[in-house]
């Protein structure tokens, strides 16, 4: 099975800085992989498919990126709404999602 | 406006069943494939079971193989999880989902709790 390893589990950012998470796979995916957020308390949100798509009605400052093994999300202007976990999931072969990356506001 | 309505949850006793729905409305239920997706209380996400859109494929996780069971009704735009021999491993909130690009609509969760 492949293992989907997110860093950091817990990152803590101000409003308007550049965030990136960081997603990586123990085998090469070929770009399978979407970028889901979880708001606290609500059901997960599709923002990326396909490593770098950006779902329908996803602010344009969220972009996902990467190759092979690694890949990932960036804000590029952190907002307070942003605050949720992200998780990745890859479905090269079998479907598994990442552990989740917790992103916080300082 | 797509709408994915989770129900059926509740309390079971391990090694009993338990029958998910999910109604669908906003979209044309029988031109996606859909699944289940589960979380367990502060944990991350788990794919748990997938169904093409006219019912013909199925696929699940090792851990769920031969205990549950995913289906559909298009005619009621609806989708099923059965879930037998249930035990505390599976207490989790159950997500529905369209596959279009990604999983790219979901229900609100329904949360089943396996405890004597």
């Amino acid at each position: 099975d492949i293992q989907m390893t997110q860093s950091p589990s817990v990152l803590s950012a101000s409003v308007g800085d550049r965030v990136t998470l960081s997603c990586k796979a123990s085998q090469n995916i070929n770009k399978n992989l979407d970028w889901y957020q979880q708001k606290l308390g609500e059901a997960p949100k599709l923002l990326i498919y396909f490593t770098n798509n950006l779902q329908t009605g996803i602010p344009s400052r969220f972009s996902g990126s990467g190759s092979g093994t690694d890949y990932t999300l960036t804000i590029s202007s952190l907002q307070p709404e942003d605050v949720a976990t992200y998780y990745c999931y890859q479905y090269n072969s079998g479907l598994t999602f990442g552990s989740g990356t917790k992103l916080e506001i300082k | 406006e797509v709408q994915l309505v989770e129900s059926g949850g509740g309390l079971v006793q391990p090694g009993r069943s338990m029958k998910l729905s999910c109604a669908a409305s906003g979209f044309t239920f029988n031109n996606y494939d859909m699944a289940w997706v589960c979380q367990a209380p502060k944990k991350g996400l788990e794919w748990v079971a997938t169904i093409s859109y006219d019912g013909s494929s199925t696929y699940y996780r090792d851990s769920v193989k031969g205990r549950f069971t995913i289906s559909r009704d298009n005619a009621k735009s609806t989708l099923y999880l059965q879930m037998d021999s249930l035990r505390s491993e599976d207490t989790a909130t159950y997500y529905c989902a369209s596959l279009g690009g990604g999983f790219d609509y979901w229900g609100q969760g329904v949360m089943v709790t396996v405890s004597s």
